[in-house]
């Protein structure tokens, strides 16, 4: 079965540093998309960004791009120059191909302070 | 433009009655899930379907059943509520198009059960 495993509850940085939160993953699967989704503090749930497994090249999206460790399952999203309003929620999600309906993570809580 | 919508946004209920939580959805989306979000365990998959007429258990379906009647339309069905069923529950839609099952949100419907 699937699972994914972020392990960081909070972090706490000041704004215009870069920060990088955690995700670990378990599939029997050859092929699969791992995704970051962000939840505002109205409870608004939106993608950021996705990595398709079969690609090498870490996935970039404006000040967001992943750190993807095959070999060691992690898919670590790293926020550049953040910004008050990146405080939030962050998600990180799977699917595979022998179980199609994507699967979370507890999910890391992000305060940027001024 | 595209959207996920859930209703109620908010009810009340008490333990023994029926709840019935609606989605419906204009992206023309094949797949939908519903999702419950509780502290510390992020959001887990109750249940999903990939199309009209199809339903499917996901992680945690005990207590809930699922219906799907059109493409635009998902419904999660409480028979019995409890309170451990207190939540907020996530409706959304999805497809195995380029995006690799990219997933948009409803609002988020928050359920008390007394």
């Amino acid at each position: 079965a699937q699972k994914v495993t972020q392990t960081q509850t909070s972090i706490s940085v000041m704004e215009k540093t870069t920060v990088t939160m955690d995700c670990v993953y378990e599939t029997r699967d050859s092929s699969y998309f791992l995704f970051w989704y962000k939840q505002t503090a109205s409870g608004e749930i939106v993608f950021l960004i996705r990595q398709d497994s079969y690609k090498k090249e870490n996935a970039t999206e404006g000040h967001y791009s992943l750190n993807f460790q095959k070999p060691k399952s992690s898919i670590g999203l790293i926020i550049t120059a953040t910004q008050i309003e990146d405080s939030a929620v962050y998600f990180c999600a799977m699917r595979d191909n022998n179980n199609n309906a994507p699967r979370f993570g507890a999910g890391t809580k992000l305060s940027v302070k001024p | 433009e595209a959207a996920v919508t859930q209703s109620p946004r908010n009810k009340v209920a008490v333990t023994g009655g029926k709840v019935t939580l609606s989605c419906n959805q204009t992206n023309n989306h094949n797949n939908m899930y519903w999702y419950r979000q509780d502290t510390g365990h992020g959001l887990r998959l109750i249940h999903y379907s990939y199309g009209a007429g199809s339903t499917e258990k996901g992680d945690i379906p005990d207590g809930y059943k699922a219906s799907r009647p059109s493409q635009e339309n998902f419904s999660l069905i409480l028979e019995l509520a409890t309170p451990s069923q207190t939540s907020v529950y996530f409706c959304a839609s999805g497809d195995w198009d380029n995006s690799g099952n990219t997933l948009y949100f409803g609002e988020g419907s928050r359920l008390i059960v007394v």
